[in-house]
C-alpha cells in the first residue's frame, strides 16, 4: 500500500475553506484516494474517495493532479463542528471486499470562532 | 443505509478478566470486517481482518490467542480481549464492508473504550 503524508495539525476559522494536501508519491495505477473524518472518540466516517481529477460531494471536493502523487481534501466554509482528525488513504478500490484500510498519521484540524 | 453497530461503547474490567466486544451490521451482509485499535493521540492501527466463517487474519505482532476474533455469520464479529491487562486500555473500532454496493466505502463502527484497571 502506497505511504501517505499529511501536515499533523491545521488551524482555521469558521467560515474559511480548509483545504489538506496528503502526498503519496508512490501510488500504484490501480489505486484509490479516499479521505476520512474522526472526531473524537467515534469511528471514521467516509467523506470523499477519487481516482483523478476532480471529485466533488455535498461535504467536500478532493483534486488530484495528473501525476496523482499528491491530492488535496477542500473544506468548503468550516464551521466548528469540522474540528477532526482527517486522514487521507490510498488503496484499492474501496468497494472491493477484501481490501483492507490501512491509515497514516491523519491531519488535526482545529477550527477555531 | 451501511449501518454498523459496534458495543459496548465503554467499558471496564479487572486485570486479567476477558471483554468482548461485538460488531454488527445493522443492514447489509459485511463479508469482511476489520478490527483497529486506537491509542491517544495516535491513528488507527490495523489488528485483523475476519472473513465470514473462515479464520481471522491478524497483522504482524498482533497476538491472535490474546485477541479473539470471531465472524460467525454475515452480520455480526466479535473480538474477545483475553486476559486483559492495562497496557491493553484502548479505542478499539470495527469497520466492515460487505456484498451491498453502498457507494460509501467502508463503514466503521462507533468504537468501544476498553480500561483495564
Amino acid at each position: 500500500l502506497a505511504k501517505t503524508t499529511q501536515p499533523i495539525s491545521m488551524d482555521s476559522y469558521e467560515g474559511q475553506e480548509v483545504n489538506i494536501t496528503c502526498s503519496h508519491n508512490n501510488i500504484a495505477t490501480n489505486d484509490y484516494i479516499t479521505w476520512y473524518q474522526q472526531f473524537p472518540s467515534q469511528g471514521p466516517r467516509f467523506i470523499i474517495q477519487g481516482y483523478k481529477t476532480k471529485v466533488t460531494n455535498e461535504v467536500a471536493s478532493l483534486f488530484i493532479p495528473a501525476d496523482r502523487k499528491s491530492s488535496t481534501l477542500s473544506l468548503p466554509r468550516v464551521s466548528l463542528s469540522d474540528t477532526a482528525v482527517y486522514y487521507c488513504l490510498v488503496g484499492g478500490l474501496i468497494k472491493a471486499a477484501g481490501n483492507k484500510l490501512t491509515f497514516g498519521g491523519g491531519t488535526r484540524v482545529l477550527v477555531k470562532p | 443505509g451501511a449501518v454498523v453497530s459496534q458495543h459496548p461503547s465503554r467499558v471496564i474490567c479487572k486485570s486479567g478478566t476477558s471483554v468482548k466486544i461485538e460488531c454488527r451490521s445493522l443492514d447489509f451482509q459485511a463479508t469482511t470486517m476489520f478490527w483497529y485499535r486506537q491509542f491517544p493521540k495516535q491513528s488507527l492501527m490495523l489488528m485483523a481482518t475476519s472473513n465470514e466463517g473462515s479464520k481471522a487474519t491478524y497483522e504482524q505482532g498482533v497476538e491472535k490467542d490474546k485477541f479473539l476474533i470471531n465472524h460467525a455469520s454475515l452480520t455480526l464479529s466479535t473480538l474477545t480481549v483475553t486476559s486483559a491487562h492495562p497496557e491493553d486500555s484502548s479505542f478499539y473500532i470495527c469497520s466492515a464492508i460487505g456484498t451491498v454496493n453502498t457507494n460509501y466505502g467502508y463503514t466503521f463502527g462507533s468504537g468501544t473504550r476498553l480500561t483495564v484497571v
